[in-house]
């Protein structure tokens, strides 16, 4: 059975500090989606990852993909008060239906 | 593209009623899925269907759960007699083969509520 585990759970941040998040998971696959959740609402699509060694970056984002290590990573630079939400990674099963299943997320809180 | 629409976007209801929410995908996409997704947990596989066929279902869609997707464009989910335990966030989401068939674009989510 397919498991993403992220850690931490939570993460609270002083602005302008750096950190990142890990996901792990549990068997091959060469595809990783990192989402956005604000309380109350929906996903929002930050990076779609789709071979190893793939890395992408919007604004104070970067996420990268090593698939050989089965571990992606969700950097923050610089970060601000805006970024504060729940990021969740998931990882598609490859069996044919794509279905995503998602890590346990991690909720970041960045201080002023 | 207006994006995937669900509705309601929060439903109330008392225990032991019956609920239908409503998925609209992108239009064209063939590949729709329901997700559920309680307080501090994520997103949790419940069914898929690709076009009008259901193909896929989790074994946390019991007997009182059921999806359809009649002529392969809206799909339905509806909870009989719903329990305290079926409150969540209830996310649809559609994709499309020829763009890829791994994407998936996801709507704003019903809120449910059992009383």
């Amino acid at each position: 059975e397919l498991k993403v585990e992220q850690n931490p759970l939570f993460l609270s941040m002083q602005e302008g500090k750096n950190y990142t998040i890990y996901c792990n998971y549990s068997t091959t696959s060469d595809r990783l989606y990192w989402y956005r959740q604000d309380p109350g609402k929906s996903l929002e699509s930050l990076f779609v990852l789709l071979s190893n060694g793939a890395v992408k970056q919007e604004g104070r984002l970067m996420a990268s993909l090593d698939t050989k290590a089965r571990l992606s990573t969700l950097h923050i630079t610089a970060a601000v008060h805006d970024l504060s939400a729940t990021y969740f990674c998931a990882v598609d099963d490859l069996s044919g239906t794509y279905k995503y299943i998602f890590g346990t997320g991690t909720r970041l809180k960045v201080l002023a | 593209d207006t994006g995937v629409s669900q509705d309601p976007r929060h439903k109330i209801t008392k225990r032991g009623q019956n609920v239908t929410f409503r998925c609209d995908p992108i239009s064209e996409h063939n590949r729709l899925y329901w997700y559920r997704q309680t307080l501090g947990q994520g997103p949790e596989f419940l069914t898929y269907f690709q076009n009008e066929a259901q193909l896929e279902k989790s074994r946390l869609l019991s007997d009182r759960f059921s999806a359809e997707r009649p002529k392969g464009s809206f799909s339905t989910l509806e909870i009989q007699r719903t329990e305290q335990g079926d409150s969540a966030m209830y996310l649809c989401a559609s994709s499309l083969d020829a763009r890829g068939p791994y994407e998936q674009y996801f709507g704003p989510g019903t809120r449910l509520t059992v009383t």
